[in-house]
């Protein structure tokens, strides 16, 4: 079975400051892990993805994402946050014998501070 | 290209009644998913068509239904609503290829109030 954990339901940093959104996960296959934000009343827009290629993934909008799997970690991090970066960031992660099914963590609502 | 186009936006039903909400995936997606979000549940996944054929089913009642056409667009249809249905409806389209990683994109989402 698997499962994503978000381990931080709200998560608040200054403009310009580093963010880092945590991320565990659980899965008895080759996982495919991805990173989407949704910003308010809006769909989810995908950030980033995670496919076995490389560990290091870089997303749109200056985020990155390093896919630990002695950790089963999946943290998402960018070196200076934006005000436009305040939104909710969902961890997700699929099996690539799914198709389309995808299971979401909770959720880290990020708040940047002026 | 265009994207994941949902219709319709904002929808207020009345507890008993039923609803169809529509989802027109990326030209050339062939899997169509639908989650619900909801405050207290986050988001959970419906179901998924591919081909015109369920392939995937997450745990919700019979009263949530989907089917999908020829040209890949898909329905999902909620029976006899209940006030616990209000949510937003969100579609995912993607190639749907198996044991190959899939790329998954959302539509704005189809609100639903029931009262």
């Amino acid at each position: 079975a698997q499962s994503v954990t978000q381990l931080d339901s709200h998560v608040s940093v200054s403009e310009g400051t580093p963010v880092l959104l945590r991320c565990n996960y659980s899965s008895s296959y080759s996982p495919s892990l991805f990173w989407y934000v949704q910003h308010p009343n809006k769909g989810l827009q995908l950030l980033l993805k995670y496919t076995s290629a490389a560990t290091l993934v870089k997303g749109i909008n200056g985020f990155e994402a390093e896919f630990k799997k002695s950790e089963t970690s999946f943290h998402l991090t960018k070196p200076s946050a934006h005000m436009s970066d305040a939104a909710e960031y969902f961890c997700v992660v699929s099996q690539d014998n799914q198709g389309g099914k995808l299971i979401f963590g909770q959720g880290t609502e990020l708040s940047v501070k002026p | 290209k265009a994207g994941v186009t949902q219709t319709p936006r904002y929808l207020i039903k009345t507890r008993g009644q039923q609803v169809t909400l529509s989802c027109s995936p990326i030209s050339g997606h062939r899997s169509v998913s639908w989650y619900q979000q909801t405050p207290g549940q986050g988001l959970q996944f419906l179901f998924e068509y591919f081909s015109e054929t369920q392939r995937n089913k997450g745990n919700f009642p019979g009263r949530f239904s989907g089917r999908q056409f020829s040209n890949s667009r898909s329905e999902m249809n909620v029976s006899t609503l209940e006030l616990g249905d209000s949510a937003l409806y969100l579609c995912a389209s993607s190639l749907g290829q198996i044991r190959i990683p899939n790329t998954i994109y959302f539509g704005e989402g189809s609100w639903l109030t029931v009262v």
